[in-house]
């Protein structure tokens, strides 16, 4: 269990409206990131943070946006949701030990946009 | 721009065969992941490879990075059932952050 909670864990909603989902960890860690995973692409980085207030955009970042103003939260944005971005979100943290990186990922939220 | 590609993207194999997943990558990293998945569940992380020539192995699944072919291969000896799920490889593009880039995955499928 690597600490990290995602909520909802499954939304449907309409195309046009506001999404919000929640990205949770328990252990304090400053890196926390937020992927999408479609059939065909594997995972694919959306925005991460580095910090309180420390955010940045990743590989397919259009259409959404984040925020984080606590520790433990990750918030991503969706503000006005469109078809394509039905899909599986995933939270990740960042974990360091030895020096090494690893990212360890929370239980996803299925996203549907009709 | 960072690509990585992964091959086969299916596979179906007997139990007790062995087979190599390929992942392979476009630009200078030698910071690479394996990680697994099964259906309708999160993302397990299997193996860290930090360098040229690392080599890392838990039960029948072992890991490899060649820096310099920029390839990673994950071996599965004499698979069974259990093994069957959807492996990614992912390379940090060392951009900072440790942005990582996924491969498409494969699914692979053990039967008895």
């Amino acid at each position: 269990d690597a600490g990290i909670t995602q909520s909802p864990r499954h939304k449907v909603t309409e195309t046009g409206t506001p999404v919000t989902l929640r990205c949770h960890q328990t252990e304090n860690h400053r890196y926390m990131y937020w992927y999408r995973q479609d059939p065909g692409h594997g995972l694919r980085l959306i925005h991460y943070s580095y910090g309180v207030k420390d955010t940045d955009k990743g590989e397919v970042s259009d259409g959404y946006s984040v925020s984080r103003s606590k520790t433990e939260d990750f918030l991503l944005t969706l503000e006005s949701a469109t078809s394509s971005q039905t899909s599986v979100y995933f939270c990740a943290i960042r974990k360091t030990r030895d020096r090494v990186h690893e990212q360890f990922f929370g239980p996803g939220t299925r996203l549907t946009v009709l | 721009e960072l690509k990585v590609e992964q091959n086969p993207l299916f596979l179906s194999m007997q139990e007790g065969k062995n087979y190599t997943i390929y992942c392979n990558y476009s630009t200078t990293s030698d910071r690479l992941y394996w990680y697994r998945q099964d259906p309708g569940k999160s993302l397990e992380s299997l193996f860290v490879l930090l360098s040229n020539g690392a080599v890392k192995q838990e039960g029948r699944l072992m890991a490899s990075l060649d820096t310099k072919a920029r390839l990673s291969t994950l071996h599965i000896t004499a698979a069974v059932h259990d093994l069957s799920a959807t492996y990614f490889c992912a390379v940090d593009s060392l951009t900072g952050a440790q942005k990582l880039v996924f491969g498409q995955g494969t699914r692979l499928t053990i039967n008895p």
